[in-house]
């Protein structure tokens, strides 16, 4: 079955370390985004992807690192830099191109929950 | 200003109601629109696509207003299941950007 996988589902960090959270798809997206989701709060984008090799930041990219250097794969880097990372991390893709294709629906992953002790 | 606002809830209705949320966007220029319900401590799962002319899948409607920049969600005769925080989803065009509303969270009481 086609989807996106987000590993680990949960991860417990110690302040300074960095950790990087997987993020595959197999529905062929060109588009993957990651988001941060606190509690009781909406999603906002940490960054996002068009196409391989390329990357945009969202609007809380401080703190954090990725990279697509294939068309499945969008992993998130929370460095020590990122100065509050508890938080549920969602990883989504959509079909980018233009005309009706693109419905711009986005599938997620079913998140990595981020703890730093 | 936010670019998607949400009215924030929580809305606690009873069962068979009928709820109404609305959701507004700043840029002009959005292309396409969703409403995605989340269940507590899972990911947000696509409810409805929103279109121009409305659009209903069946106790629920969804309808755009370009001119006044809202989009709008109804929920009829509304069950326990119903229970959720629904987002407000819009596509701003620019280079693939999808933006969300913080949610509006319903409960459902018997």
């Amino acid at each position: 079955d086609g989807g996106i996988t987000q590993s680990p589902k949960y991860l417990f960090r110690k302040e300074g370390q960095n950790v990087t959270l997987s993020c595959e798809q197999n529905l062929n997206h060109d588009a993957m985004y990651w988001y941060r989701q606190d509690p009781g709060q909406g999603l906002r984008l940490i960054y996002y992807s068009q196409i391989v090799n390329d990357f945009q930041k969202g609007d809380i990219a401080e703190g954090y690192s990725v990279s697509r250097e294939k068309k499945e794969s969008f992993p998130l880097t929370v460095t020590s830099a990122q100065k509050n990372p508890t938080a549920f991390y969602l990883c989504a893709s959509s079909i980018r191109g233009a005309g009706a294709a693109n419905t711009g629906e986005l599938f997620f992953g079913e998140g990595s929950r981020l703890t730093v002790l | 200003r936010k670019e998607v606002e949400q009215d924030p809830g929580p809305f606690n209705v009873p069962e068979g109601a009928t709820v109404a949320f609305n959701c507004t966007y700043s840029n002009s220029a959005s292309q396409s629109f969703f409403w995605y319900r989340q269940d507590c401590r899972k990911e947000p799962k696509l409810l409805m696509s929103v279109y121009s002319s409305g659009n209903e899948d069946g106790r629920f409607t969804a309808q755009l207003n370009r001119a006044s920049q809202y989009i709008s969600l109804l929920i009829r005769d509304s069950k326990l299941s119903d229970s959720a925080t629904y987002l407000c989803v819009v596509n701003t065009g620019s280079a693939s950007k999808i933006i969300f509303g913080s949610g509006t969270r319903l409960s459902i009481r018997p």
